[in-house]
Parts: C-alpha cells; structure tokens; sequence
C-alpha cells in the first residue's frame, strides 16, 4: 500500500533562517506531489505542485521554492524564511493514472517563525 | 476555473443529530468532488468522493454525500453525529485533467454531548 511520509513534525525557527521540508511517497510511481499551507482558522492554499521528477509549477509568489530530485520525494525549501511564513505545511500525492483520483496527504509540519 | 464554497465556517450538532455541511461547487464541466476530515495537528483524510455513475455516495465513519448537478451541490450528511465526528470539513473538486484541487475553506463541526 502507498504511504507518505513528512518530516519534522514540528519546527521552531528564528526569521531570517533557511528551511528545508522534506516529503516522500512509498509504494507507487510518478505521483504528482502537491505542498500546501494552512494558516491558522484558514483554509488550504496550494503553493507548488509536480507532475514529475523537475518539474514544479508554482500557484504563489513568495520566498519559498520546490524541488522534486527524485521521483518521490518533495522537498519545500527557504533561504530566508518571515515571519509570515508561519503556519501548517501538507504534503499530497495522487496517483497520476487517472483524472478521479483523490490527493492523499501527510500528516503535516507544524512551522512557527520566531 | 472551478471553485468551492462551503456555507457555514462553524456547524454545532446535539450528539445522536443529523450533521448537514453544505457544500457547493462552479465547475464548467462534470465535477470530480471530494470529503475531506481533518482532526487537530493532522492531515486531512479522504471522506468520500464522487466521479461517475450513483450520485448519492457512502464514505467512511457513516458519512455520505449526494451530487446534485442541478443545484450543484454536494452536500456531506450523516445521520446520527457521535462526539469523534467534531473536526474540521472540507470540500474539493478537482479540475478537468484531476492534476489540480481546489479546496473550500473549511467547516468546523462541533457536536454537542
């Protein structure tokens, strides 16, 4: 069966620090992966998402990146990271196959910028 | 481009009620939608989901969802709520290729022993 895995659980970092997420898929091949964040009380909004290994589309600007170096690992990066940036960051994949395939997510990194 | 809005951002049931989270959705073409459940400090877990063929669909944990293309709507019901049933409710439908989602903002569901 297809897992997903998102780690840290939970980070604390000062502003003006980098980040780096990291999100992988088991059990299946060429997902498309997706990154989201969830402000506190609010809903889900789509930063990136792949379709394959490279390729990254780009739904905000803002000072985050993507990176997909593998096939099934997603990694959310900063080199600088705001205040603003604050928030709950989810990890998705969905089977590419077919078009009525649901998103699957990770359990979540609870970012706070201090 | 598809959009979803969810009536109601908090929705409190009396345990043993019937929960009703509205749901409706714009789409141009023939929607896939989804249930999604998030509980606290988690991700969100697949409810249930309509693609094709019976338009009332059964998910987990007793829920269900009718589509209504007339209305477009879809509706999450279940009959009876039990107090692990409080968590946060979203709606989705993807677009016409699947690869992108689109997300309401969310209903908070809050049952009442």
């Amino acid at each position: 069966s297809q897992t997903i895995h998102q780690w840290p659980a939970t980070l604390v970092q000062p502003v003006g620090s980098p980040l780096s997420l990291e999100c992988t898929v088991e059990g299946t091949s060429n997902p498309n992966l997706y990154w989201y964040r969830q402000a506190a009380g609010r809903g889900l909004q789509l930063l990136f998402y792949s379709v394959g290994i490279g390729q990254i589309s780009s739904e905000v600007p803002q000072n985050l990146s993507a990176s997909r170096p593998q096939d099934r690992q997603f990694i959310l990066s900063s080199k600088k990271l705001l205040l603003s940036d604050s928030g709950f960051y989810l990890c998705a994949w969905r089977s590419s196959g077919t078009r009525n395939q649901p998103q699957h997510f990770g359990d979540g990194t609870r970012l706070s910028i201090l | 481009a598809q959009s979803v809005t969810q009536l109601g951002s908090h929705v409190s049931v009396s345990e043993g009620a019937l929960v009703l989270l509205r749901c409706n959705y714009s789409s141009s073409v023939p929607p896939y939608l989804f249930w999604y459940v998030q509980y606290p400090n988690q991700g969100l877990q697949l409810l249930l989901k309509y693609t094709t063929g019976a338009t009332l669909v059964k998910g987990i944990n007793g829920f269900e969802a009718e589509f209504k293309k007339s209305e477009t709507s879809f509706h999450l019901t279940k009959p009876s709520a039990h107090m692990s049933d409080a968590a946060e409710y979203f709606c989705a439908v993807s677009d016409k290729t699947g690869n992108q989602f689109y997300f309401g903002t969310g209903t908070s569901l809050t049952v009442i022993p």
